[in-house]
């Protein structure tokens, strides 16, 4: 089953504008992570962060972390339109430490 | 980085056959291989925890007889679907786990069963 839900579904914005993606989830973490997946292809890991981190950034990404919220969003700036592609959050959890994902996020960045 | 590789890319195949898919760590070992199905437009779902040496964990509601998981080596885990049938129709992703936290993704596997 998934670990939680994200929204918004789908998102379409302009090249240069903000796009923020939020991520909710259900039972207590270590860390949360972001990846990304263009149409057919696999994931690719965006960046991780702790449960002890608030916030975190890597290059045009800013993923924050709300704990005692259980949520997390994840911020593009300045997108491009190679930006366009699905968003997933996911969290390890069980003792074989597998991924759980949300439901996702399909980003659409218009040139 | 680390790189996963999925063999075939796609498939196509009769409704009855058996279909193997090949997940291969290319530079490093995985002592752990995960499998995932995604239906079109939904996230990934988790199947089942490939373990070199030992039986798969399959999830709730994976039938084991149906999806033959063998991770014969370090580098490589295999995925069988049996008697496949149109329902089987997803993509299949499979990632080998690094460390703890990091897991790499290979790129899928689109399967099509007529």
């Amino acid at each position: 089953s998934q670990q939680g839900e994200e929204d918004p579904q789908a998102l379409s914005i302009q090249e240069g504008e903000n796009a923020t993606m939020n991520c909710s989830y259900k039972t207590s973490i270590n860390n949360l992570q972001w990846y990304r997946q263009n149409s057919g292809r696999g994931l690719v890991h965006l960046i991780l962060i702790r449960s002890n981190e608030r916030e975190k950034h890597s290059g045009r990404l800013r993923v924050t972390l709300d704990t005692s919220k259980k949520s997390s969003s994840l911020l593009i700036t300045a997108s491009r339109a190679a930006d366009t592609a699905s968003y997933f959050c996911a969290t390890l959890i069980g003792s074989a430490r597998q991924l759980t994902f949300g439901s996702g996020t399909q980003l659409t960045v218009l040139p | 980085g680390a790189v996963v590789s999925q063999h075939p890319s796609r498939v196509i195949c009769k409704s009855g056959t058996s279909v193997k898919i090949e997940c291969r760590s290319l530079d490093f070992q995985a002592t752990t291989m995960f499998w995932y199905r995604q239906f079109p437009k939904q996230s990934l779902m988790l199947m089942a925890t490939s373990n070199e040496g030992s039986k798969a964990t399959y999830e709730q509601g994976v039938e084991k007889d149906k999806f033959l998981i063998n991770h014969a080596s370090l580098t490589l885990s295999t995925l069988t679907v049996t008697s496949a049938h149109p329902e089987d129709s997803s993509f299949y992703i499979c990632s080998a786990r690094v460390s703890q936290e990091t897991q790499y993704f290979g790129p899928g596997t689109r399967l099509l069963v007529l």
